[in-house]
């Protein structure tokens, strides 16, 4: 069965530190997101993207948080510059469409732990 | 803004047996969607059931079962007949019928015991 896969599964950085995560999303899907899960504490949504484009994100998803599909496979987040409280597994998902029909199922990456020094 | 509380941190059942994990949430919507979530030790989430808020009837999938009270905002998940390899994080989750974000409960942790 098609899987999201997530690299590194593990990244360590200095605060201050550019970061990139990877994934590859189901490849017939359509619909790419990125959730958070600070230790501890709940996993949260920061942002969807859909044709190239944001489609939906939260206020954690700020400015020094970007998204991108470089290519028809990958898809990455990008923390531009790295604090303390950004330490956390961050998961990658993906469905075939928006909502509504069971076509609209999120299926999640086994994600990458970021750790800020 | 949409909340989900799961006030059961941990639980543990024998093999064989049945357990509930339960769900509240609370929304002003009357469309939206239920899910829950597992999450074993290896960390990648699985879809295990989810609900259509617009169905009376409550979803199944084999063991699995849910319990959702629309009224009540619950949303409560049976596993009947409980294995080692249910033992996991489960998560619920909700999602409106207009957006694509899941709001995550807080997680039970769920120990299948021989």
């Amino acid at each position: 069965e098609p899987e999201v896969t997530q690299t590194p599964s593990h990244q360590v950085t200095q605060m201050g530190q550019e970061v990139i995560l990877r994934c590859v999303p189901i490849s017939n899907h359509l619909y790419f997101y990125w959730y958070r899960q600070i230790l501890g504490q709940k996993v949260e949504f920061l942002v969807s993207f859909y044709n190239n484009e944001i489609s939906e994100k939260s206020e954690i998803f700020d400015d020094q948080f970007s998204v991108e599909r470089p290519d028809g496979s990958n898809f990455t987040l990008k923390i531009r510059s790295t604090k303390l409280e950004d330490s956390a597994m961050y998961f990658c998902a993906s469905s075939k469409t928006g909502t509504g029909g069971g076509t609209d199922t999120q299926y999640f990456g086994p994600g990458t732990r970021l750790t800020v020094l | 803004a949409q909340t989900v509380t799961q006030s059961q941190p941990e639980m543990s059942v024998q093999e064989a047996e049945t357990v509930t994990l339960s769900c509240t949430y609370d929304t002003s919507e009357s469309n939206y969607y239920l899910f829950w979530y597992k999450q074993p030790p290896s960390r990648q989430m699985i879809l295990v059931i989810r609900q259509e808020a617009y169905k009376q009837q409550n979803a199944t999938e084999n063991r699995f079962s849910v319990n959702f009270q629309k009224a009540a905002k619950s949303f409560s998940l049976k596993i009947s007949d409980s294995q080692l390899g249910d033992t996991a994080m489960y998560f619920c989750a909700f999602r409106t019928n207009a957006g694509n974000m899941l709001t995550f409960g807080g997680g039970t942790r769920l120990m299948v015991k021989p």
